[in-house]
């Protein structure tokens, strides 16, 4: 089957701790996303990659770091210089022929203790 | 003023009803309009995808664009309980491919 997956599916994390959420996809798919979920809030964009050894800043990426040093995978490490990280996290990609459809992982609920 | 807006909900109605879900929009230069439905806890799922103005219909659901109202829609006919989720309207120019814009979402529970 293809598709992207997360993991963990929950974490919990004590102040001051940095954590690595996995996100994984198999469609072969150039682009890759970060987003973080809030309640009551659309999707925002934490970081995104078009290509392997390449990554853009999205509209929150101050206290997250990313890499992407292989096609199929795009970590997202939640720093502790992130002063709000409890929420829920979600990988998505997209390919190259067609960009304005997304796909999007299971999902990673971070919570910090 | 944020890029896009959606009522939050929570919308209820019973099983069979018709559905409509709307999103605006303010900046003009979208061209490319998804809906997406997302079960609690659970990620995104895409359920329609339409470019510019018009019609897309998909056995129950249909999407709509009006871009000279800056409006888009989702109508669910014959509505089941297995629709009740939040709704999510996303939205994108032409040039910019890595910036989807999202509203925050509209929670629907159908009721049996």
């Amino acid at each position: 089957d293809g598709g992207i997956t997360q993991s963990p599916k929950y974490l919990f994390r004590k102040e001051g701790q940095n954590v690595t959420l996995s996100c994984e996809q198999n469609l072969n798919h150039d682009a890759m996303y970060w987003y973080r979920q809030d309640p009551g809030q659309g999707l925002r964009l934490i970081y995104y990659s078009q290509i392997v050894n390449d990554f853009q800043k999205g509209d929150i990426a101050e206290g997250y770091s990313v890499s992407r040093e292989k096609k199929e995978s795009f970590p997202l490490t939640v720093t502790s210089a992130q002063k709000n990280p409890t929420a829920f996290y979600l990988c998505a990609s997209s390919s190259t022929s067609s960009y304005n459809e997304q796909f999007f992982g299971p999902g990673t609920r971070l919570t910090v203790l | 003023q944020k890029e896009v807006e959606q009522d939050p909900g929570p919308l209820s109605v019973p099983e069979g009803a018709i559905v409509s879900l709307n999103c605006t929009y303010s900046n003009s230069a979208f061209q490319y309009f998804m809906w997406y439905r997302q079960y609690s806890r659970k990620g995104p799922e895409l359920l329609m995808y339409t470019y510019s103005s018009g019609n897309k219909e998909d056995g129950r659901f249909t999407a709509q664009v009006d871009k000279s109202s800056k409006y888009i829609s989702l109508f669910i006919r014959d509505s089941q309980p297995s629709d009740s989720a939040t709704y999510l309207c996303a939205m994108k120019g032409r040039d910019n491919f890595n910036k989807f814009y999202f509203g925050s979402g509209t929670k629907l529970n159908v009721k049996p």
